[in-house]
């Protein structure tokens, strides 16, 4: 069955380490998107990419980083600028008809 | 302000009661999103809708183009409905969602 896969499903940091978490989907979709997901807060956009080589910030880019080198792969890295990085973090593809799909999630914690 | 509110932020009932939930948008919003994500868990797309109604087993959406509010019906509503329920909207111009802030829903057996 197609999906998105993300790993590790927990991941701790310390602090002033960068750390990359992992998003892969065999959908054949071409946008991919991180999201941060905060308690009482709804999902914000970090960065997505709508095809390959090609990435644009979201609404809260900076301490991370992005690369989309192949279709079904689209990894973050957590750098060391991200003052705040504990949280979850989801993966998801769509189509261009805005069907989307989420990946399971990556909760990262800096210890 | 956000452009899509969901009402309520907290909905406590007990099994087997018809469960109504409530998400509001604002213009340029073309299609909206019902997901699921249970505690601890990922995110799981009920339905996408951009007109009318959906039906899924329990779980009914509709939405309201004129009026831009949808919502979230479930019915015989079972303790494993537990869970937190996301409202997004879809701006066709950038194949981005805007998301609410959920809903978490409780069912007490």
């Amino acid at each position: 069955d197609g999906g998105i896969t993300q790993s590790p499903k927990y991941l701790f940091r310390k602090e002033g380490q960068n750390v990359t978490l992992s998003c892969e989907q065999n959908l054949n979709h071409d946008a991919m998107y991180w999201y941060r997901q905060d308690p009482g807060q709804g999902l914000r956009l970090i960065y997505y990419s709508q095809i390959v080589n090609d990435f644009q910030k979201g609404d809260i880019a900076e301490g991370y980083s992005v690369s989309r080198e192949k279709k079904e792969s689209f990894p973050l890295t957590v750098t060391s600028a991200q003052k705040n990085p504990t949280a979850f973090y989801l993966c998801a593809s769509s189509t261009y008809s805005g069907g989307y799909t989420f990946g399971s999630g990556t909760r990262l914690t800096v210890v | 302000k956000n452009e899509v509110e969901q009402s309520p932020q907290n909905l406590t009932a007990q099994e087997g009661e018809f469960i109504t939930i409530n998400c509001s948008y604002s213009v340029g919003i073309s299609a909206l999103h019902w997901l699921q994500q249970h505690p601890g868990g990922g995110i799981v797309s009920l339905f996408m809708l951009s007109s009318g109604k959906k039906k899924h087993g329990r779980l009914i959406a509709t939405i309201n183009i004129q009026e831009k509010h949808s919502s979230l019906h479930i019915t015989a509503s079972h303790p494993r409905d537990s869970a937190v329920y996301i409202c997004a909207g879809y701006g066709g111009a950038t194949n981005k969602l805007i998301f609410g802030t959920g809903t978490l829903l409780a069912v007490q057996p």
